[in-house]
């Protein structure tokens, strides 16, 4: 498609369970960038990537998530050991190589994390 | 630090009446400025955005903002709303490449 991809829409899990997210970019958009919404808040910036490389995780909360991009295209968030306080939308973003620069991102339309 | 701060959660108004969404930052840097909409059920996307130079700045569907340095605001307003501009939106500024910080959000009921 022409847009941003994210699967699944929706997830259900147990805490303490594992979870993926995956992020499908625009074509031909170098960069990548992880966001996470929680109910009544902005999105958080997780993570950025440039290329395969993360070049900014600073935003991710803790240990127990992690992103990785190894061919520079598709991006997989990965959370482990789910808790309930990581129920939110998560948000996947990209953009021209200078897209980012200047703030034009381009959203998916988000995969909804609810850990019971 | 940079931070933002919508100062309304929810803004109802009646269709073809103006509208203004508030948004103020605080940053020690010189900043690039933001507004993204999410239409229920869509991702987000940018409605407008200030970088440079003239400090009015026009965006899509009718929208513009307005850049003032001395109050650190960056207003969203629209002359005459529609039914369709119903819609949650955000203000935001960045902290560097892709990394923004939006505010919590307002969300624009446009009622018939």
């Amino acid at each position: 498609g022409a847009g941003v991809s994210q699967t699944p829409s929706n997830k259900v899990t147990e805490k303490g369970k594992y979870v993926e997210l995956r992020c499908d970019p625009i074509s031909g958009h170098t960069a990548l960038y992880w966001y996470r919404q929680s109910l009544g808040q902005g999105p958080e910036f997780l993570i950025y990537f440039q290329g395969t490389g993360a070049a900014d995780d600073s935003g991710l909360p803790n240990d127990r998530f992690f992103a990785v991009r190894p061919e520079g295209s598709v991006s997989t968030l990965k959370i482990q050991r789910t808790e309930r306080g990581d129920s939110a939308v998560y948000l996947c973003a990209s953009s021209l190589g200078t897209g980012g620069r200047t703030g034009e991102l381009f959203f998916g339309e988000g995969s909804r994390l609810t850990v019971l | 630090a940079q931070s933002v701060t919508q100062l309304d959660s929810q803004v109802p108004v009646f269709e073809e009446a103006p509208v203004e969404l508030r948004c103020n930052y605080s940053s020690s840097v010189s900043v690039y400025l933001f507004w993204y909409v999410q239409y229920p059920n869509q991702g987000l996307q940018l409605l407008l955005k200030y970088l440079s130079g003239s400090t009015l700045v026009k965006g899509i569907n009718g929208f513009e903002a307005e850049f003032n340095k001395s109050q650190t605001s960056f207003h969203l307003r629209k002359p005459s709303v529609h039914i369709s501009d119903t819609a949650e939106y955000f203000c935001a500024v960045t902290l560097g490449p892709g990394k923004l910080i939006f505010g919590q959000g307002t969300t624009l009921q446009v009622k018939p």
